[in-house]
């Protein structure tokens, strides 16, 4: 399968401040998306951009096919924003691979 | 009501020990999935099913088995429980007919003493 890179592995910030959080893909990508687990364990979809841009309040997320990669924006972030962020695509096989996570931490 | 459930939420058991697990759906999605979590890494797919009489095997098959009972219900079974199935295991519902995004069940927490 694919594999996938993403950075960096952590990430703290301060409430207010906007963050790139960043996925390289070992080879072209379909369904690519973003997922953001919660510290309670729940996984919840944020985006599924296999191309292109997409917003949804204060997240955003590009996808650059053509070179491989995926960025996810937070903006203003909130502590509600804490926990990991997996982006995961599949080479045509349905197959997901899901990179190792980025930990983000918003303090107060 | 959650869209997609998981039983158990939470299970302790010993080596040797056969356990299933199971999910059951509402979305009416066709395609299923299982993944594993290990502390501190990504998910990794067990077995995924595009509907009732297809059933395919993931990255990381050995050691588990599992039935599609129905379009809503897709269980996972360890026919022998050995620690390092010590896991987070996640149940994951998808229609192809939309966006095929991937959504999750709430995870069951499996410790194999």
């Amino acid at each position: 399968g694919i594999q996938v890179e993403q950075s960096p592995p952590d990430l703290i910030l301060q409430e207010g401040a906007n963050s790139t959080l960043r996925c390289n893909f070992s080879d072209s990508v379909n369904n690519l998306q973003w997922f953001h687990q919660n510290p309670w364990g729940q996984l919840i979809n944020l985006f599924y951009i296999p191309s292109g841009t997409k917003q949804n309040g204060r997240l955003s997320a590009t996808t650059v096919a053509t070179e491989r990669y995926s960025l996810l924006y937070i903006s203003s972030s909130q502590t509600t924003d804490s926990g990991v962020y997996f982006c995961a695509g599949d080479s045509n096989d349905y197959k997901l691979s899901f990179g190792a996570g980025t930990t983000v931490t918003v303090r107060a | 009501d959650a869209d997609v459930t998981q039983t158990p939420r939470n299970r302790i058991t010993k080596t040797g020990k056969r356990i299933m697990l199971e999910c059951s759906q509402t979305k009416g999605h066709d395609r299923m999935y299982w993944y594993r979590q290990d502390p501190g890494l990504g998910l990794q797919l067990i077995y995924y099913s595009f509907d009732v009489k297809d059933i395919n095997k993931g990255e990381i098959s050995d050691g588990y088995s599992v039935s599609r009972q129905a379009q809503a219900k897709f269980s996972l079974s360890l026919e022998s429980a050995i620690p390092n199935q010590t896991a987070l295991y996640f149940c994951a519902t998808s229609d192809p007919a939309g966006e095929d995004t991937q959504y999750f069940g709430p995870g069951t927490r499996l410790t194999v003493l």
